[in-house]
């Protein structure tokens, strides 16, 4: 079965530093985009970007430029989401999601998630 | 406000039909850009229930369907289940802002 599984939750502190996997297995990792896509309790999704690790071409929603760093481990089939320094905004639940294509063909495979609370 | 308008929330009986819309501009939909549609419990991961405007990907039960017509893209369930009861987002690319969206987000009231 095609998968995609995401890291265990965490509890941060605002300030700190924090780096999400997302392991993908059973398909061709580097020939699919990976993206991220943010659920804050109550509000809608959110298209964080998406990126391709055959090629590490990266497109960064502009909501999130310059606020996370996406990035891909091909030797491990993973995908990696991080932050320098965490707000208390950043407390949400974060997805990983493979698409065939980078915006025709919608996230066809999701990781389960994981909740990320930032709190002092 | 999204780029990507959805109604809050709709609602219908078992075995009803009900429409869910997606608005949006010339930047998007209008300008050609394909419509995909989500289902999402939250806590859960969500689950792709159309792509392309109106294909379904395997195991999507044929009573989800999509259209896509001028800037905006529908999403129609027919013979409404109770576990049809769920939050729902389009999803399509924008030109101007280079990237791709979801969309406010409907929630589905099966009463």
């Amino acid at each position: 079965e095609v998968q995609l599984v995401q890291s265990g939750a965490v509890v941060k502190k605002p300030g700190e530093s924090l780096r999400l996997s997302c392991e993908g297995s059973r398909y061709s990792f580097n020939n699919y985009w990976i993206g991220w896509v943010r659920h804050v309790s109550g509000k809608g999704l959110e298209w964080m970007g998406i990126m391709y690790p055959g090629d590490h071409d990266t497109r960064y929603s502009p909501s999130f430029r310059g606020q996370v760093t996406m990035s891909v481990d091909k030797t491990t089939n993973t995908a990696y989401l991080q932050w320098t320094s965490l707000k208390a905004s950043d407390t949400a639940m974060y997805y990983c999601a493979r698409a065939p294509r980078d915006h025709g063909s919608g996230l066809d495979i999701w990781g389960r998630g994981t909740r990320v609370t930032v709190s002092s | 406000q999204s780029v990507l308008t959805q109604p809050p929330s709709v609602s219908g009986a078992p075995g009803q039909r009900v429409a869910i819309s997606c608005t949006g501009s010339s930047s998007n939909i209008g300008a050609g850009y394909d419509v995909h549609w989500y289902q999402y419990l939250p806590g859960t991961a969500p689950k792709l229930l159309i792509y392309g405007n109106t294909n379904r990907p395997s195991g999507v039960p044929d009573r989800f369907s999509g259209s896509r017509s001028g800037i905006s893209a529908s999403l129609v369930i027919s013979g409404l289940q109770v576990e049809d009861e769920a939050d729902y987002y389009c999803q399509s690319y924008d030109r101007s802002l280079a990237s791709s969206l979801f969309g406010g987000g409907t929630k589905l009231a099966v009463l």
